[in-house]
Parts: structure tokens; C-alpha cells; sequence
């Protein structure tokens, strides 16, 4: 079992509409989660973290976590053509952070 | 100058050639790690440094060496290396407590690396 798994494939969404993107993980003692977008032919960058189960919001992202069901998961409200990026889960564990392989996002306008 | 920063941000370099990248980071952070990202492929953990000691080397080929001076420098020395390498080469680095990621990784703009 892969250790962050995202399995939905390209992502298309209207401008205006909520996309919302899964992320399942194997390691139960995980503590810290992540969201990173990536723009094509550029680094990831940090949009959102979450530590404890529930809802975290920050302006247009909400993050969700529940980690009895080992799910984390991204909503997009109000999504804008400059939100078409891929986006990767992490979960941090063994030393490290475990990275899924990413869902892309495209916001048709 | 802040966050991560890496250079030189394109390279193109011959199967016998020997080149070195670099990364730098500003943030006071205690462990560093290169990634290779392919397209179309998921990131791919290389090196990892805590406090300047290489803790993780996930079967990367020795065509590939790994430096960490101190803990705001880290290169990655390439020499011999395929077309099959050509690849965005990423650095990243993090405070680590106690084996626990709790801030994320900060990430530099990448190396995009061809091979000819």
C-alpha cells in the first residue's frame, strides 16, 4: 500500500465552482499534513497544513482532516482560472514527508 | 535573500561531463533533501540531510553525489549521468523535531536538468 495515495485523475471544475480533491494515507501515527500546489514546469508551494481533525480554512481553501478514517481532503471554493496547478498531499512520517502523486486541476472559465 | 534558493536554474549537460548543483537556504532550518521529479511522475525522495548527516539515500544511483557542507548548503554533484536523468531537480529543507515534520518542506525553484 502506498504510503499517500490520490488517486482521482485531471480535475476539471467551471470558474466560480468548488473543486475538491482526496487524499488517503497508511500511517496511522501520522501528525502533520500538507497541501502544496505546483504550477506546471515550477516547484510546489505551500497552500495549507492541518494538524488536528476537523475543518481549517484560510481564504479560498478549506482543508478537512479526519485521521480515524486516515483522509485528508482539499475544497477550492469559488475556483479562479489562476488555480489550474497540480496539487500534492503530504503526510509526514518515518522521518520524513511522504508525498501522493499529485491531482491536477483545470478552471475552465 | 530568502527561503530556498538554487542554482543554476537551467542546465544542459553532456553523458561525460561533471556538474555540480546548489541549493541554499535562508530559514534556519536543520535538514535538507534533494528530490528528482520526471514528468508525469510523483516526486522521488534522493538525499536527506539532518543536521549536516546524510540519513536517508533512497537507492540513487552514484552517478549522483550528495554534499552538505553546513547546515544552510547543500550540492548535488553529477557526473557520467543518461538522457533518463533529464529531469526538474528539486531542494528542499525543513525544521525537523524529533524525526516529526510538523512545518512542511520549503521548497527551491528547481534545477531543470537536461541530458544530451
Amino acid at each position: 500500500q502506498k504510503e499517500v495515495e490520490q488517486n482521482s485523475g485531471p480535475l476539471s471544475v467551471p470558474e466560480g465552482a468548488i473543486a475538491s480533491l482526496n487524499c488517503t494515507y497508511s500511517d496511522r501515527v501520522s501528525q502533520s499534513f500538507f497541501w502544496y500546489r505546483q504550477y506546471s514546469g515550477k516547484s510546489p508551494e505551500l497552500i495549507m497544513s492541518i494538524y488536528s481533525n476537523g475543518d481549517k480554512e484560510d481564504g479560498r481553501f478549506t482543508a478537512q482532516l479526519n485521521k480515524a478514517s486516515q483522509y485528508v481532503s482539499l475544497l477550492i471554493r469559488d475556483s479562479q482560472p489562476s488555480d489550474s496547478a497540480t496539487y500534492l498531499c503530504a503526510v509526514s512520517g518515518n522521518n520524513r514527508l511522504a508525498f501522493g502523486k499529485g491531482n491536477q486541476v483545470v478552471v475552465i472559465p | 535573500e530568502t527561503g530556498v534558493t538554487q542554482t543554476p536554474r537551467h542546465l544542459v549537460m553532456g553523458m561525460t561531463n561533471k556538474k555540480s548543483l546548489k541549493c541554499e537556504q535562508h530559514l534556519g532550518h536543520n535538514a535538507m533533501y534533494w528530490y528528482k521529479q520526471s514528468a508525469k511522475k510523483p516526486l522521488e525522495l534522493m538525499f536527506v540531510y539532518n543536521f549536516k548527516e546524510q540519513t536517508e539515500n533512497n537507492s540513487v544511483p552514484s552517478r549522483f553525489s550528495p554534499e552538505c557542507p553546513n547546515s544552510s548548503h547543500l550540492f548535488l554533484h553529477l557526473h557520467t549521468l543518461q538522457p533518463e536523468d533529464s529531469a526538474l531537480y528539486l531542494c528542499a529543507s525543513s525544521q525537523e523535531r524529533r524525526g516529526t515534520s510538523n512545518y512542511g518542506y520549503t521548497f527551491g525553484s528547481g534545477t531543470r536538468l537536461t541530458v544530451v
